[in-house]
Parts: structure tokens; C-alpha cells; sequence
């Protein structure tokens, strides 16, 4: 069985443009989650998207962000304009519906804004 | 408000010796906490979790709401076991999602 992917696994931008990265979650699972880890601080939760639903976008930072799950499938997390500080690693995860508690996880996307 | 807090962000003990990760939660509800663990260059993976009260690569960890701890513990340590650990609490109330420590390094010297 396929795991949760991201893409791209790296990627570096300048301040001010803009990046979209991508998350398949593993198929079939309906709930999706967003994290991101900073640089020396804990992982945080972004949002959480029941199938195309958001659920709960309490973590997202601003409304630098923006979050989409169409149809239900792959979501996508845009930052557009980039700030340094949104630099970082971020991470999708995915669940089946009704099994919150195990969640697995991407390898993560290393954002980098210079 | 919730928090999980991991006090040591790095750790090193001799291989064979014992090893304690510790982690301490705030939540007024009942908690359902993890182990999470990436190794270098893999994903983040659940090690193990409180409610299934299993043992995982020789890892155990006991929910003590008396302190509230969920400390993770090894009796002899592999190099293997050389990697990041997380402890995290899941909310369900409202939102699922889970809320991470800062992490352990742990580092297991041959």
C-alpha cells in the first residue's frame, strides 16, 4: 500500500513569491491533516479536511495560506507571499474516517524562503 | 490551555544501558497520548500509543495522570533506537489533531 506523499520534497523561494505544495494521502482516507515544524520549535497543526470539508483550519498562521482539498483526494497548501518565516518543514498526514488517533504521515516538504 | 512538553532536546546514553525520554502533557480532558519517532532520512511513524499498552522495538511508555507523564523507557538501548522522538497528545474534542512536544534527539553511543 502506497503511503502518504508530498511534493516537492525541497523547495527554496525567494521572499514575496509564491509556492504550492502538494499531499496525496494514502487512498481511501478521509480525513487529511497539515503540520508544519519550524525551525526549533515543535510540529504544529495547520488544518484538517474531512474529505473536501475543512474541518478545523485553527493552526493555519494567516491568510498567507491558503488550503484546498477539491474532490476529496490530493490537497494542496499555497503560500503566497512568502515570508522567511515560513520557512520549514512541512508535513500531511492522512486517516481513515473515524480512526483520528492514527494518523500517518508524509515525508514532509523543506520550505526554505530566503 | 494543551501542551506536551518534552524537557531534554538532546539525549545520549551508552548502547546496552537503559533510557528514559520524558514527556509531560496539560489537557483538562482524557487524554490519548502517542509516541511518534523519525529516524534519519524516513517519515515520521507512530512507535506506540497509550491505550493499546503494547510494547514496540522493546520501547514502553505508562500514562501516569497522577504527574501527568507518559514517559517513554527502554531497558537496553540499540543504536538503532538513534533518532528523533516525539510525544504527542491527540485532541478530539472539536478538532483532531495532534499536538506535538519540541522533540528528543536521541543519540545511542556504541
Amino acid at each position: 500500500e502506497a503511503g502518504v506523499t508530498q511534493f516537492p520534497s525541497h523547495s527554496v523561494i525567494e521572499k514575496g513569491q509564491t509556492v504550492t505544495l502538494r499531499c496525496d494521502p494514502i487512498s481511501g482516507h478521509d480525513n487529511l491533516y497539515w503540520y508544519r515544524r519550524v525551525m526549533g520549535k515543535e510540529i504544529k497543526f495547520l488544518l484538517h479536511f474531512v474529505k473536501e470539508s475543512k474541518q478545523d483550519e485553527s493552526g493555519m498562521p494567516n491568510n498567507r495560506f491558503l488550503a484546498e482539498r477539491t474532490g476529496g483526494t490530493y490537497s494542496t497548501l499555497k503560500v503566497q507571499p512568502a515570508e522567511l518565516e515560513d520557512s520549514g518543514v512541512y508535513f500531511c498526514a492522512s486517516s481513515q474516517a473515524g480512526s483520528p488517533s492514527t494518523q500517518y504521515f508524509g515525508p514532509g516538504t523543506r520550505l526554505l524562503v530566503l | 490551555a494543551q501542551r506536551v512538553t518534552q524537557p531534554e532536546k538532546l539525549l545520549s546514553v551508552f548502547k546496552g544501558a537503559p533510557v528514559e525520554l520524558k514527556c509531560n502533557y496539560s489537557y483538562s480532558g482524557s487524554p490519548e497520548l502517542f509516541w511518534y519517532v523519525q529516524y534519519s532520512r524516513q517519515r515520521l511513524q507512530l512507535l506506540l500509543r497509550h491505550i493499546s499498552r503494547e510494547s514496540i522495538k522493546g520501547f514502553t511508555a505508562d500514562l501516569n495522570k497522577g504527574e501527568t507523564s507518559f514517559h517513554l523507557k527502554k531497558p537496553f538501548a540499540q543504536e538503532e533506537d538513534s533518532a528523533m522522538y516525539y510525544c504527542a497528545l491527540l485532541l478530539i474534542q472539536g478538532a483532531q489533531k495532534l499536538v506535538f512536544g519540541q522533540g528528543t534527539r536521541l543519540t545511542i553511543n556504541p
